[in-house]
């Protein structure tokens, strides 16, 4: 089974400038989230999508940050404009999800993420 | 106060070790705990999942829960080399929410 696959792996911007990530989730995952990992913390969701309509984006910042989920398999997430501490690695993990109720649980899968310097 | 505490190390230990790894939190609602683990420019990956309290064992690895005290942690015995990386706790409090995590713990296992 292919894993979560995101482009591009690196990244380095001047702060202002504009930057576009893009996720392949696992085949057949209907959830997918989108995590920033600043340096020496734990992931932080930025947003969820279920199929391709959001679950929860509360932490996303709006005014720089949009992400989208067009036919409910690939996402991108999109920053513009860039400040300085928007350096992270983002991280898109993808979920399979159960069509019947119940406590079942089902693991979140990561990708490799993608290292975004602002400078 | 952070959801999901936990301490970033670094630990440092010989090969062989047991290594003992904590979160607390704060968030009672919380019922499914995770244990990631990250290698260097790796995403992370799942190594153990429980369910409200008591203890789980895979192999070298056990985790444990104790909801009263908000306090889990994951044990790893006849530590490797190999199992030199970040740890990161992570819950939720049902298998559809957000996880919250931890900051993640690095270790290191020295031959």
């Amino acid at each position: 089974e292919a894993g979560v696959a995101q482009s591009p792996r690196y990244k380095i911007i001047e702060k202002r400038q504009s930057v576009a990530f893009w996720c392949n989730p696992i085949s057949g995952h209907a959830t997918l989230y989108w995590y920033q990992q600043i340096l020496g913390q734990g992931p932080k969701l930025l947003i969820q999508f279920q199929n391709n309509g959001v679950v929860d984006d509360s932490q996303l910042p709006k005014d720089r940050f949009s992400a989208e989920r067009l036919k409910g398999v690939d996402s991108t997430l999109k920053i513009q404009p860039a400040k300085l501490e928007d350096s992270a690695v983002y991280l898109c993990a993808s979920r399979y999800r159960s069509r019947t109720q119940g406590a079942k649980f089902y693991e979140q899968y990561f990708g490799p993420g993608t290292r975004l310097t602002v400078t | 106060q952070k959801e999901v505490e936990q301490d970033p190390g670094p630990l440092s230990v010989p090969e062989g070790a047991i290594v003992s790894l904590n979160c607390t939190y704060s968030n009672s609602a919380f019922q499914y705990f995770m244990w990631y683990r990250q290698y260097s420019r790796k995403g992370p990956e799942l190594l153990m999942y429980t369910y409200s309290s008591g203890n789980k064992e895979d192999g070298r690895f056990t985790a444990q829960v104790d909801k009263s005290s908000k306090y889990i942690s994951l044990f790893i015995r006849d530590s490797q080399p190999s199992d030199s990386a970040t740890y990161l706790c992570a819950m939720s409090p049902n298998t559809g929410n957000q996880f919250y995590f931890g900051t993640g713990t690095s270790l290191t296992v020295i031959p």
